[in-house]
């Protein structure tokens, strides 16, 4: 089993669409978490982190699900720009530890 | 602009050969990580150097070595390529007090 599940897709949705995405962790004790966005042959770069309590930043939210080990990404009013693969990552230690565990991303598609 | 340099940008090797990547940042990252993502996969933790040390290494065998220098730039080594190390190598630093991790545009590394 992976240690970090999401499915690859791709989601295909018109402009203006809400949509999810999801993600399982398998080790119960990880630490902190957050969602990257990753252009074509770019580098990841961080979209926002994911507390328990839930987080919003825009049309994106997040949520954590500790007792389910479970991280979810809500996307409202698609652009054409959101367009991208969002990757699921786990921290599985507090601080900055740098080892970084990555899903192996869920690509979106927004078209017109 | 990511404040995360990484050379060369591409790079073609042949199988059996060595190759040497570098990333430099800001100072003040103390912290340096290198990733592996191969092609429609998510990045996959090599290692961690924190002031010139290795502090955490992945699943990945000897011949994958790292350096820190005191200026915080950073190498990966790869020695006896093989075909399956073809992939985007990423670094990624880690301020002092940020949880935010952030990577340099990566090496696409080819080995034919």
């Amino acid at each position: 089993r992976k240690e970090v599940e999401q499915d690859p897709g791709p989601f295909n949705v018109p402009e203006g669409a809400t949509v999810a995405f999801n993600c399982t962790y398998s080790n119960s004790a990880s630490q902190s978490f957050f969602w990257y966005r990753q252009d074509c042959r770019k580098e990841p770069k961080l979209l926002m982190s994911v507390y328990s309590s839930g987080n919003e930043d825009g049309r994106f939210t997040a949520q954590l699900n500790r007792a389910s080990q479970y991280i979810s990404l809500l996307i409202r009013d698609s652009k054409l720009s959101d367009s991208a693969t969002y990757l699921c990552v786990v921290n599985p230690l507090s601080g900055n530890t740098g080892k970084l565990i990555f899903g192996q991303g869920t690509t979106l598609q927004v078209k017109p | 602009e990511t404040g995360v340099t990484q050379s060369p940008t591409h790079l073609i090797k042949t199988r059996g050969q060595q190759v040497t990547l570098r990333c430099s940042s800001q100072s003040g990252h103390n912290t340096v990580s290198w990733y592996q993502q191969a092609l429609g996969q998510g990045p996959q933790f090599i290692f961690q150097y924190y002031r010139e040390e290795e502090n955490g290494r992945g699943n990945f065998p000897p011949r994958f070595s790292g350096l820190q220098f005191p200026n915080y730039s950073s190498e990966l080594n790869v020695n006896a390529l093989e075909l399956d190390d073809s992939a985007l190598y990423l670094c990624a630093v880690v301020g002092q007090g940020n949880y935010g991790y952030t990577f340099g545009s990566g090496t696409r590394l080819t080995v034919v």
